[in-house]
């Protein structure tokens, strides 16, 4: 199984803020990785697929990028929609695997 | 735009078998386009991935569930439902079904199911 490891998994920032996360997996499987938000309650959003491409819908504000065992979720200045929980996850192989998560929330 | 939407028993007993059922709208699930997923998150916890099915049937399921799982697709109805047996209370947890389209993620999600696995 591909282990997908998030860092950090609490992030305190402000509006406006240019925020990152991290998400590093234990074998290369260049750029099937997702991006997800998700919201108290609610099912998980997609932002991004493959590393980098931006989903119809999605703000700009947000971009991906990385390969290999190495990708990065910025979020260029920070919304007060934002304040989430975000996911990475593989889809290079089954078992599709997640990282632990990294909840964004409002210094 | 396709909608997703899980249905099924909210409380499982411990040893039962939990069911639930995804019923797919606003498109076919039989489209060669399409795999559908299910996913789990237990409360306060992350989101793992449980299989998905093709439209053919073709399965593919996570080996580290400790419950055996089953993935089928009813395409007379447009809906695929998974099983979960001999469920214990760490198989407590919201369900979520999702459509994953060729090769890209999981884009459409059903509002998810709290299922609960208690006497």
């Amino acid at each position: 199984d591909i282990q997908m490891t998030q860092s950090p998994s609490t992030l305190s920032a402000s509006v406006g803020d240019r925020v990152t996360i991290t998400c590093r997996a234990s074998q290369s499987f260049s750029s099937w990785l997702a991006w997800y938000q998700q919201k108290p309650g609610k099912a998980p959003k997609l932002l991004i697929y493959k590393a980098s491409n931006l989903e119809s819908g999605v703000p700009s504000r947000f971009s991906g990028s990385g390969s290999g065992t190495e990708f990065t979720l910025t979020i260029s200045s920070l919304q007060h929609d934002d304040f989430a929980t975000y996911y990475c996850q593989q889809y290079y192989s089954y078992p599709y695997t997640f990282g632990q998560g990294t909840n964004l929330e409002i210094k | 735009q396709q909608q997703l939407q899980e249905s099924g028993p909210g409380l499982v007993k411990p040893s039962e078998t939990l069911s639930l059922t995804c019923t797919v709208s606003g498109g076919s699930i039989s489209s060669s386009s399409y795999y559908w997923g299910w996913f789990r998150q237990p409360p306060g916890k992350g989101l793992e991935w449980i299989g998905s099915i093709y439209y053919s049937g073709s399965t593919y399921y996570n080996p580290s569930l400790k419950s055996p799982v089953t993935i089928s697709v009813d395409t007379s109805k447009n809906q695929f439902s998974l099983k979960l047996s001999s469920v214990t209370a760490a198989d407590t947890a919201v369900y979520y079904c999702a459509r994953q389209l060729g090769a890209r993620p999981f884009d459409h999600w059903g509002q998810g199911t709290l299922v609960t696995v208690s006497s």
